[in-house]
């Protein structure tokens, strides 16, 4: 899987839009790009994924740049209960004789009063 | 309710010994398997299994062992072989092996002293 890069931490207001971004310049062809966040101390929960197309659901927006070396996740109106930790994964999609998530050190999050 | 239930929350073993960490899930999945997480770190994949009576090594499955007997559990045991263990330990499911989401149980805290 591709290697990806975030930066380690980031901050936001409570009710504004909190932009994730995600580097991922080796990306392949059939590589997806994954979201998960990690609350304290829980386990990961998944957020949403993409290929090349925006994304939206429920929690969250993906957009992928035109080349698909980049994204960003998009919390539209961030409160304080999406502090956590953020992991870019970049999967591929198909049998493998390992598929596995590889979650780097992620973004920690603060969403501030 | 569906979903992921891992116990003991916390676990607490001297040098040693061995300890079973039990995962079980009620979703139906085929495929499962254990992360290790160090503290400020992001997941190592263990082990997975696709089906049951089958499974493989992860990135670090040297002092570890699993078993996979029924389709909704896929215990773990750390060996006293395992020169580090104490970590906080993650165990997900998904549909198949390659390319849905993992789900993620709360993870159990294992200290060895």
């Amino acid at each position: 899987d591709a290697k990806t890069t975030q930066p380690t931490s980031m901050d936001c207001a409570e009710g504004r839009a909190a932009n994730l971004p995600c580097n991922h310049s080796t990306i392949s062809g059939n590589e997806y790009v994954y979201w998960y966040r990690q609350i304290h101390s829980q386990g990961p929960q998944y957020i949403i994924h993409g290929l090349k197309n925006n994304e939206t659901n429920e929690m969250a927006s993906l957009i992928i740049t035109e080349d698909r070396k980049s994204s960003t996740l998009i919390l539209p109106h961030a409160t304080l209960r999406d502090t956590a930790v953020y992991y870019c994964i970049v999967r591929s999609w198909g049998k493998s004789s390992g598929d596995k998530l590889t979650f780097g050190t992620g973004t920690r999050l603060a969403v501030r009063p | 309710d569906g979903g992921i239930t891992q116990s003991p929350k916390y676990l607490f073993r001297k040098e040693g010994q061995n300890v079973t960490l039990s995962c079980e899930q009620n979703l139906n999945h085929d495929a499962m398997y254990w992360y290790r997480q160090d503290p400020g770190q992001g997941l190592r994949l263990i082990y997975y299994s696709q089906i049951v009576n089958d499974f493989q090594k992860g990135d670090i499955a040297e002092g570890y062992s699993v078993s996979r007997e029924k389709k909704e559990s896929f215990p773990l045991t750390v060996t006293s072989a395992q020169k580090n263990p104490t970590a906080f330990y993650l165990c997900a499911s998904s549909i198949q092996l390659a390319g849905d989401e993992q789900y993620f149980g709360p993870g159990t805290r294992l200290t060895v002293t």
